[in-house]
């Protein structure tokens, strides 16, 4: 497509519930990130792809967050037993050979009741 | 490691006045730099970046930004502000590692009085 697309736009979820959200990157563009947006923590990074090698997920801030990536195009981000604090606007930005060229998503905005 | 700091989370202007966001980094490679604006429910829109080319770079929108490695800044600016540039900005800079991260600071949130 023309741009990254998030789905599900909005997500609310009960506490220790499974979610899944979803990134499909820009066609072509090898890189994936998924980055959280939160009140008074700024943006994080969470994980990054790069083709079919293995992920880097140095800032993902627990073992109940996951992500794969399919066939080196969709990402799902999974978040396991979700609490409160996972609450946060979930962004997914792709880029393709040109090293600057980063593109985000509109987000995923979950919701931990 | 890179980081980025944004002074001041909130920015009040007249419209029609300059609009100026500071952006602080530091590097221990020369860095690339990029400003971002997110508008309400959205996600994040490329301003404009800087890639070692010419020091001053013109984005859209009419903002822009000079790169001042004396300085160690990146400061955004736009000679006159409209009411539909309220919104939130970020700088950012590219790490140097295999995943080229971005690394943002804080954000400023840019409020536009009529």
């Amino acid at each position: 497509g023309a741009g990254v697309s998030q789905s599900p736009s909005n997500k609310v979820t009960e506490k220790g519930k499974d979610v899944e959200l979803r990134c499909d990157p820009i066609s072509g563009h090898t890189a994936l990130y998924w980055y959280r947006q939160s009140l008074g923590q700024g943006l994080e990074f969470l994980i990054y792809f790069q083709g079919n090698s293995a992920p880097d997920k140095s800032g993902l801030p627990s073992d109940r967050f996951s992500a794969e990536r399919t066939g080196g195009s969709v990402s799902t981000l999974t978040i396991q037993r979700t609490q409160q604090e996972d609450s946060a606007v979930y962004l997914c930005a792709s880029r393709g050979q040109d090293n600057y060229g980063y593109t985000f998503g509109s987000g995923t905005r979950l919701t931990v009741v | 490691a890179q980081s980025v700091t944004q002074l001041g989370s909130h920015v009040s202007v007249s419209e029609g006045a300059l609009v100026l966001l500071r952006c602080n980094y530091s590097s221990s490679v020369p860095p690339y730099l990029f400003w971002y604006v997110q508008y309400p429910n959205q996600g994040l829109q490329l301003l404009l970046k800087y890639t070692s080319a010419a020091t001053l770079v013109k984005g859209i929108n009419g903002f822009e930004a000079e790169f001042k490695k004396s300085e160690t800044s990146f400061h955004l600016t736009k000679p006159s502000a409209h009411m539909s540039d309220a919104a939130e900005y970020f700088c950012a800079v590219r790490g140097n590692n295999a995943g080229n991260m971005l690394t943002f600071g804080g954000g400023t949130r840019l409020m536009v009085k009529p």
